[in-house]
């Protein structure tokens, strides 16, 4: 089944206690993103990659870092969360460069930083 | 003022009637436009997405796009109590980058 996976779903941690979610897709897609969603904000982009190696910066990309060292794996990494990183992220691929592809989500990681 | 404008809602509509979603976007280099439909802590789905000035129908969902005027709309014919869920409207100017509205809360009452 083509999916996009991300682990831990549910996660409570203290400030500063680095963390890393986990994001894996099984389409072969060159493109891969993290957004995070706060209510009345919605979905904002944090990272993105277009392919092994590349990354860039999304809209809020402070406090966050991402690695594609591998075509299906995007980590997000929070070095030292702080609890405005309080929120519901989503991963998301898609295929090649075109604007008319489809982003798959996948199901959401809702973390708390107490 | 925000790239990509929602009334956020909720929109309630009957059961049988026909639900009209608006989304009005200020890059007028924008290309392609996506309406994603999300549930209450589930992931968003894709419904439609349509790129050419005009209107795209699928089942019951009918996207209307207006570049002049820089508004996209999507309408559901015969709307359920399923389709109860908060509405993304999303623009790409070119390339993967999604940017989204804050969503439209949708209620369907029987």
């Amino acid at each position: 089944e083509a999916q996009v996976t991300q682990n831990p779903r549910y996660l409570i941690t203290v400030t500063g206690k680095k963390l890393t979610v986990t994001c894996s897709q099984n389409m072969n897609h060159e493109y891969m993103s993290w957004y995070r969603q706060d209510p009345g904000l919605g979905l904002r982009q944090i990272y993105y990659s277009m392919n092994v190696e590349v990354t860039d910066k999304g809209d809020v990309p402070e406090g966050y870092k991402v690695s594609r060292k591998e075509k299906r794996n995007f980590p997000l990494i929070l070095e030292s969360p702080s609890p405005n990183q309080t929120s519901l992220y989503f991963c998301a691929s898609s295929s090649g460069e075109s604007s008319y592809n489809e982003q798959f989500f996948g199901p959401g990681t809702r973390l708390t930083v107490l | 003022q925000k790239e990509v404008e929602q009334n956020s809602g909720p929109l309630s509509v009957p059961e049988g009637a026909i639900a009209s979603l608006n989304c009005t976007y200020s890059d007028r280099g924008s290309q392609s436009f996506f309406w994603y439909r999300q549930y209450s802590g589930k992931s968003p789905e894709l419904i439609m997405f349509i790129y050419s000035n005009g209107d795209k129908e699928d089942g019951r969902f009918t996207a209307q796009l207006n570049k002049a005027s820089q508004y996209v709309s999507l309408l559901i014919r015969d709307s359920q109590p399923s389709d109860s869920a908060t509405y993304l409207c999303a623009v790409t100017g070119g390339g993967n980058k999604l940017t989204f509205g804050t969503g439209t809360q949708l209620k369907v009452e029987l």
